[in-house]
């Protein structure tokens, strides 16, 4: 069974700090990754997604994230976060089955 | 929102009794989930469908059940065998068509589950 880990539960940053996110995966086939974010109040929304190609992709916002095959990570960085990007952060992957795994969440505020 | 409707955004059950989660979608995709999302524990897979008449167990199936008769439609009836039934159910659906493995989830508003 595959399964996701995010292991900063709750991270506070400064305005202008940079970010970086971990997300490490299990399974052993092909999976296909993604980061969501969720703003208070509203719904997952996507912030970029991996499934082939450039290991390095960009995101909207200004994020973006790399997908380290050797290490099964696919950590989330934003070099310079502003107080909007607090909000709560997944990663999921889903296998070419079409199962979905998400991990626990991470919660940003960034202090203005 | 966006294609995916979920009804009703608020449910009260007894304990003891079934209860019927509703999802639509007007999106002609042929994939849905459906998730719990709990404080602190992110979003869990309850049921999944592929394609009419066929459906397969997340990794918290037990207590839920879904019947996909339509394309349109996913229920999900929270059982009196699910223990702890108080949560946030989300319906979603990949974007876009072909391949859905890597298409990213496109989520309804929601229902929020509630034990009296």
């Amino acid at each position: 069974a595959q399964s996701v880990s995010q292991h900063n539960h709750h991270v506070i940053l400064s305005e202008a700090a940079s970010l970086e996110l971990g997300c490490n995966y299990s399974y052993g086939g092909t999976v296909n990754l993604f980061w969501y974010v969720q703003y208070p109040g509203q719904h997952l929304q996507l912030l970029l997604k991996y499934f082939s190609g450039d290991p390095l992709v960009k995101g909207i916002k200004g994020f973006e994230a790399e997908f380290i095959k050797s290490k099964f990570s696919f950590n989330l960085r934003k070099p310079s976060v502003q107080w909007s990007d607090t909000a709560e952060y997944f990663c999921a992957v889903t296998t070419n089955a079409g199962k979905s795994t998400f991990g626990d969440g991470t919660t940003l505020t960034v202090k203005p | 929102d966006g294609g995916i409707t979920q009804s009703p955004k608020y449910l009260f059950r007894k304990e003891g009794q079934n209860v019927t989660l509703s999802c639509e979608q007007n999106l002609n995709h042929d994939a849905m989930y459906w998730y719990r999302q709990d404080p602190g524990q992110g979003l869990r897979l309850i049921y999944y469908s592929q394609i009419v008449n066929d459906f397969q167990k997340g990794d918290i199936a037990e207590g839920y059940s879904v019947s996909r008769e339509k394309k349109e439609s996913f229920p999900l009836t929270v059982t009196s065998a699910q223990k702890n039934p108080t949560a946030f159910y989300l319906c979603a659906s990949p974007l876009g068509t072909g391949k859905i493995s890597n298409q990213p989830q496109h989520f309804g508003d929601g229902t929020r589950l509630s034990i009296l």
